[in-house]
């Protein structure tokens, strides 16, 4: 299946900063997902995108997907204490192929 | 609509034994997935089906069977469980390839 790597896999900031997490794949996506899990719960659908070059954003979220659909990240501005959890991409076919994850700790 | 459930949420077993992780959806979904969640592994796939009848394997199926004889029900089986497959086990379900999947509260399985 298509190969996702996430990085960074840790990200501690303080309330306030900015905080971005990026996904690569060494093929081109037919689309990505991203999904966040809080501790102790499951993975939430937060977006989906299919269009090269595409840009989403969802209020302090911003997601993009690369003009290769090769790439994608995800920019949280003004990081709040909510924001704490493990943020996923994952390459959607029949079933998902996730990333590792970039765990966010945002300390108040 | 209860969307996505699992049972039991918590399971304690003994090299050797088998059980079943139960799986059950109420949105009509065609698709379904198992995945296994381990920490600094990210999700992994075990199992997925495309419909009823229909199932396939992931990246990590060795030690789980499945089967889909309805379209709501998806369980999981451990055949002889090991001590490699304690782990956090997620189902999800999705209305249609490519759409956002909804995943169940999780199952947390240890393996003594």
């Amino acid at each position: 299946g298509q190969q996702v790597m996430q990085i960074p896999q840790y990200q501690h900031v303080q309330e306030g900063e900015d905080f971005t997490t990026y996904c690569n794949s060494s093929t081109t996506l037919s689309n990505i997902q991203w999904y966040k899990q809080r501790p102790g719960g499951h993975p939430v659908f937060l977006i989906q995108l299919v269009k090269s070059g595409e840009v989403k954003k969802q209020k302090r979220l911003t997601f993009q997907f690369g003009e290769a659909k090769k790439n994608s990240s995800l920019h949280i501005t003004a990081t709040q204490t909510t924001d704490v959890g493990t943020y996923f991409c994952a390459a959607s076919g029949y079933a998902l192929n996730f990333g590792k994850g970039t765990s966010l700790l945002v300390t108040p | 609509n209860a969307g996505v459930t699992q049972t039991p949420k918590f399971q304690v077993l003994k090299t050797g034994q088998s059980m079943t992780l139960q799986c059950a959806q109420d949105m009509n979904h065609e698709y379904m997935s198992w995945y296994r969640q381990d920490p600094g592994m990210g999700l992994r796939l075990i199992h997925y089906s495309v419909g009823a009848g229909i199932t396939d394997q992931g990246e990590v199926p060795n030690g789980y069977n499945v089967s889909r004889s309805t379209t709501e029900d998806f369980p999981l089986r451990l055949l002889s469980a090991a001590p490699s497959q304690t782990s956090v086990y997620f189902c999800a379900s999705t209305r249609r390839n490519l759409d956002e999947q909804f995943f169940g509260p999780g199952t947390r399985l240890t393996v003594l």
